[in-house]
């Protein structure tokens, strides 16, 4: 079975703090890797995702993330966050049709 | 379009009763599925369909039942509540073939006392 283990529970950082949130798989096949955000009071919408490839992939409100195969990992990152990254973040993993999702992670940005 | 619909927002059941919660979907996806979001735990895959009359279990089925008569429909049954599924619970859906393209729902805050 596939699993998605996040490590932070929680980071407050100031605006324009350098953002990365960690993210570990297990799967024994093919992965496809995503993040989603939440933002308060609202649905989950997809930020990026990777099937194959280039391994550092780029997705909207300028986030990236660098799939490391050797270290079953799918990192988030943002160089400069701002006080609209307020939300929660989750890693999933595709595998045997369907979605698993971390724990997530709630990011608060300080003004 | 309407999206994923759930009903209803908010819901209160003692210990024991049961309830459905209703999922429709208008976009003519084959993928539904139901999750739980409790604090620190993420999302929680509880049921998923691939496709009309086709239904599985996902991470934490145990005291909950679904079925998918229609490609629109996704109700999830709670047997006999417990205290342990106080929840928010959200529908999805997508393609069969995409679905990591998930619409949410806009969540069931469901409370047992």
């Amino acid at each position: 079975a596939q699993s998605v283990s996040q490590h932070n529970h929680h980071v407050i950082l100031s605006e324009a703090a350098s953002l990365e949130l960690g993210c570990n798989y297990s799967y024994g096949g093919t992965v496809n890797l995503f993040w989603y955000v939440q933002y308060p009071g609202q649905h989950l919408q997809l930020l990026l995702k990777y099937f194959s490839g280039d391994p550092l992939v780029k997705g909207i409100k300028g986030f990236e993330a660098e799939f490391i195969k050797s270290k079953f990992s799918f990192n988030l990152r943002k160089p400069s966050v701002q006080w609209s990254d307020t939300a929660e973040y989750f890693c999933a993993v595709k595998g045997f049709g369907k979605l698993s999702f971390g724990a997530g992670t709630t990011v608060t940005v300080r003004a | 379009n309407a999206g994923v619909t759930q009903t209803p927002k908010f819901q209160v059941l003692k210990t024991g009763q049961s309830m459905t919660l209703q999922c429709a979907q208008d976009m003519n996806h084959e993928y539904m599925s139901w999750y739980r979001q409790d604090p620190g735990m993420g999302l929680r895959l509880i049921h998923y369909s691939v496709g009309a009359g086709i239904t599985d279990q996902g991470e934490v089925p145990n005291g909950y039942n679904v079925s998918r008569s229609t490609t629109e429909d996704f109700p999830l049954r709670l047997l006999s509540a417990a205290p342990s599924q106080t929840s928010v619970y959200f529908c999805a859906s997508s393609p069969r073939d995409r679905v990591w393209e998930q619409y949410f729902g806009p969540g069931t805050r469901l409370t047992v006392t």
